[in-house]
């Protein structure tokens, strides 16, 4: 069982937005901003998209931004595209390891 | 540009020993942690643990630590995870990741390797 806890699945159409939460404790996401976000295509390397709660990398569309509020947090897609359908993981540091722990992974599906 | 290329994919029969490589390029190797992930087959992410090439600091998770072996040749800017002896639950991608130090996100990813161990 993951660390943290990630719907298995959402979904939305074309140009609507859609919100992935990441639950977990106060030992993790809740006690740090220190969550970060994943897209992985099927069969290819997983690409940072967000990091540090809410910063995006230099290339990553301004579509997708990300919060947190208490042990949750979100990753939230805008303008939904069909090049958006991936998995996506999320990932915080924990002050129980020395490695950061990810999510179970939410599957996209753009209708 | 950063880059990090990975071996390719291995077949290996159960007690076999295996070590896979990731060769970083473009940066400063010894100056950001390169770490190991597995995926198993359909499944999520996973840290293995992580390695410092500039002074050898290795980090293992607890459920990889015994397992396997994480080593780095700065010299020629490698990193390598280790099997002495392979089981079928081996059988997963293993990715590596660039992290800089004191950060706590994965900037840089390999390929993935694909290991499949079955008799």
């Amino acid at each position: 069982q993951s660390a943290l806890t990630q719907p298995a699945s959402v979904s939305g159409s074309p140009g609507q937005s859609i919100t992935i939460s990441c639950t977990g404790t106060s030992s993790d996401v809740g006690g740090y901003n220190y969550v970060s976000w994943y897209q992985q295509h099927p069969g290819k390397a997983p690409k940072l998209m967000i990091y540090d709660v809410s910063n995006r990398p230099s290339g990553v569309s301004n579509r997708f931004s990300g919060s947190k509020s208490g042990n949750t947090a979100s990753l939230t897609i805008s303008g939904l595209q069909a090049e958006d359908e991936a998995d996506y993981y999320c990932s915080s540091y924990t002050s129980s390891s020395t490695l950061e722990v990810f999510g179970g992974g939410t599957k996209l599906t753009v209708l | 540009e950063v880059q990090l290329v990975q071996s390719g994919a291995e077949v290996k029969k159960p007690g076999e020993s295996l070590k896979i490589s990731c060769k970083g390029s473009g940066y400063s190797f010894t100056s950001y942690w390169i770490g190991w992930v597995r995926q198993m087959p359909g499944k999520g992410l996973e840290w293995m643990g992580i390695i410092y090439p500039g002074d050898s600091d290795t980090r293992y998770s607890p459920s990889f630590q015994g397992q396997v072996t994480i080593s780095a040749d700065k010299s020629i800017s490698t990193a390598y995870l280790q099997w002495s002896s392979l089981k079928a639950s081996d059988t997963a991608m293993y990715y590596c990741a660039r992290r800089r130090d004191g950060y706590n996100w994965v900037d840089y990813w390999g390929q993935g390797t694909l290991v499949t161990v079955s008799s």
